[in-house]
């Protein structure tokens, strides 16, 4: 079965500081991968998602990057953290090439900046 | 622009209870609609997908309903226990876009 890890958990950094986000997805290849962030109250938004190695596409201009240096590794950053990217990140997957894209999701980090 | 609207944002009801959480949406132009389940501090579970070509899918004491033309859909929980209780978000996929538009949620209380 598959599942989808990611770390840490929680998160307290600074104002200005650098932030790394890993999300990892185990026993599926070739995964449709995204990250989501969850402000309070608001709903999900949909930050990237990445169809292969490499590939990033970005919904909205932010603070943030992602990088997927390998198959099922996702990587959230930012080279200088903001007060407002506090929030609680997701990563999610869903199948390649199937129509329904049924997306599956992570434990979640919640960040909160300083 | 698609918008998802969640109604009510909160529900409290008695243990047994049958309920309908609705959500509706201002595209019918989707590809899918998918339910999730969301406990304080956690993931999203994802509960049901409903095709756009779909008027409902059933898993265990859920369903969920699709009426595209008008834009809405309902999940119904029957006989409701207090391990239901938790945020329960719709979410909606247009085209080939993989981009799915959250609601904002229904926050359920099932009491004992």
């Amino acid at each position: 079965s598959q599942t989808i890890h990611q770390w840490p958990a929680t998160l307290v950094q600074p104002v200005g500081s650098p932030l790394s986000l890993e999300c990892t997805v185990e026993g599926t290849s070739n995964p449709n991968l995204y990250w989501y962030r969850q402000a309070a109250g608001r709903g999900l938004q949909l930050l990237f998602y990445s169809v292969g190695i490499g590939q990033i596409s970005s919904e909205v201009p932010q603070n943030l990057s992602a990088s997927r240096p390998q198959d099922r590794q996702f990587i959230l950053s930012s080279k200088k953290l903001l007060l407002s990217d506090s929030g609680f990140y997701l990563c999610a997957w869903s199948i390649s090439g199937r129509s329904y894209n049924e997306q599956f999701f992570g434990p979640g980090t919640r960040l909160t900046v300083l | 622009k698609q918008e998802v609207t969640q109604i009510p944002a909160a529900l409290s009801v008695p243990e047994g209870e049958n309920l309908v959480l609705n959500c509706s949406f201002t595209d019918s132009a989707i590809y899918n609609l998918q339910w999730f389940r969301q406990d304080p501090g956690k993931g999203l579970t994802s509960l049901l997908l409903i095709q756009s070509s779909q008027r409902e899918q059933t898993s265990g004491r859920l369903n969920a309903s699709l009426d595209k033309s008008s834009g809405r859909s309902t999940l119904y929980i029957a006989a409701s226990q207090p391990g239901d209780s938790a945020t329960y978000l719709c979410a909606v996929r247009k085209g080939s876009n993989y981009k799915l538009t959250f609601g904002k949620g229904t926050l359920l209380t099932v009491n004992p």
